[in-house]
């Protein structure tokens, strides 16, 4: 099956440092890929849609400078917290649609969980 | 807009019960609907999905889950429950799968526990 490859899976960082995670297609090419923050026992949020080549497209209320998001080739999107703070702490996941697949299924990475302290 | 609802944020079963987790749905259209599991700090996996066709799918893990558009549910299902089975489930529902419409809207997830 496809494999998304997210790296860290654990970050600690001091406040006002900034993060990059990143978020791998391993076998198969994936021109959008998303991006999500899940707290303790809640379900996904989604955060932006990444596109191969073009902006990100960001949810309402989420800061488009505070995430940065690159999705420079066709198996690799970065996420960056910019000036990390506590309440920036969190699971954040992307997932990778194959790209020309009709099927529609996500393939997730296995998360990293930031603590900002 | 899509939405998915999942009543129920807690599911407990004994080990060898029959176990179902509910979902319905609310989309202008015709769904692609999803199940995904995810286990303690991990990302989530694929178990299946209806897109067309028979009503009543089969994914991994011995999980099913039967298309009901008259009630717009998906529930998952799975005729003996395993410990190992116990997990956060997802149901997500999407549009298609071009870059926007195929964005998929995702339930608050249901817990299940398999007790030996």
């Amino acid at each position: 099956g496809a494999v998304v490859s997210q790296h860290p899976s654990r970050v600690i960082c001091k406040s006002g440092t900034s993060v990059k995670i990143e978020c791998r297609s391993l076998d198969f090419q994936a021109t959008t890929m998303f991006w999500y923050r899940q707290f303790p026992k809640q379900s996904l949020m989604l955060m932006a849609t990444s596109n191969e080549g073009s902006k990100a497209t960001y949810e309402q209320g989420v800061e488009k400078d505070k995430f940065l998001i690159n999705h420079a080739s066709l198996t690799l999107s970065t996420l960056t917290v910019t000036s990390a703070h506590p309440e920036d702490s969190s699971f954040y996941i992307c997932s990778a649609r194959e790209t020309g697949a009709n099927t529609g299924e996500l393939f997730f990475g296995e998360g990293s969980r930031l603590t900002v302290l | 807009a899509q939405s998915v609802a999942q009543p129920e944020d807690q599911v407990n079963v004994a080990e060898g019960n029959p176990l179902t987790v509910k979902c319905t749905y609310s989309v202008s259209g015709n769904p692609y609907l999803f199940w995904y599991v995810q286990y303690p700090n991990r990302g989530l996996q694929f178990l299946l999905k209806y897109i067309t066709g028979d009503n009543l799918v089969k994914g991994s893990y011995g999980f099913e889950a039967e298309f009901n558009k008259s009630q717009t549910s998906f529930h998952l299902k799975k005729p003996s429950a395993l410990v190992s089975d116990s997990a956060l489930y997802f149901c997500a529902v999407s549009l298609g799968v071009n870059t926007n419409a195929g964005k998929s809207t995702f339930g608050d997830g249901t817990t299940l526990t398999v007790k030996p």
